[in-house]
């Protein structure tokens, strides 16, 4: 079974400033799906950022991209020019693109607290 | 656009009451959706999902069922809440047997005393 893994509970940055949030995964599948999820205090799950693990180029979004390491098995979210409204918890996510069982089924770290500071 | 809704926001109920929870999708035909729950603000478990009407699959044994009884519907329930039921519910969709991604509703907060 597919395991991921956020090895940071908590982590703050400056307003402006730039972060990294990492993540594991552990999978014997060469064909998957990664996300970042981002909860607010309102608690709704937002899609940060999006990666196919079958393109090599990183996926960037705004302020936000990744570094997709798929021999490490690591998929870290960087942040740039933090701003307060980043302040949530983030969730990393993997997604297999088999069929059967686990269709469709993400599977989540335990996500990682972000704190911004003007 | 697509937009999701879950109902209630908030529930408190007591031990031993029955549950139900609704889910439903707007802008978009034949998803397929999700529930899965947070317990203690942390990672999401995956409950149940569905890829038409009718159709559940379970992911994990509980006190909990799900039913699709319209294409944009899905409802989460039980006959009898335990302690361990209380925790945040979200629903989500997606469309695709591909590279769908899942979009989640606001969530349900339940507290069972």
């Amino acid at each position: 079974a597919q395991t991921v893994t956020q090895s940071q509970p908590e982590m703050s940055v400056q307003e402006a400033e730039t972060v990294t949030l990492s993540c594991t995964y552990d999978t014997s599948e060469s064909d998957y799906y990664l996300f970042w999820y981002k909860q607010p205090p309102s608690r709704q799950m937002i899609l940060v950022i999006r990666q196919e693990a079958y393109k090599q180029q990183n996926a960037t979004e705004n302020r936000f991209s990744v570094n997709f390491q798929k021999a490490a098995k690591s998929f870290s979210l960087k942040i740039s020019d933090s701003q307060l409204g980043d302040a949530a918890m983030y969730f990393c996510a993997y997604r297999t693109n088999a069929g059967g069982t686990s269709y469709g089924k993400l599977t989540f770290g335990q996500g990682t607290i972000l704190t911004v500071h003007p | 656009s697509q937009t999701i809704h879950q109902w209630p926001a908030t529930l408190v109920q007591p031990v031993g009451s029955p549950l139900s929870l609704e889910c439903t999708v707007e802008g978009t035909s034949n998803p397929n959706l999700y529930w899965y729950r947070q317990a203690a603000g942390r990672g999401l478990q995956l409950l149940f999902y569905s890829v038409g009407i009718g159709q559940i699959s379970s992911e994990v044994p509980q006190n909990l069922s799900a039913s699709r009884p319209q294409d944009r519907q899905f409802i989460l329930s039980s006959k009898k809440l335990l302690l361990s039921d209380s925790g945040f519910y979200l629903c989500a969709w997606s469309v695709g047997a591909g590279s769908d991604t899942q979009y989640f509703g606001p969530g349900t907060r339940l507290t069972v005393l």
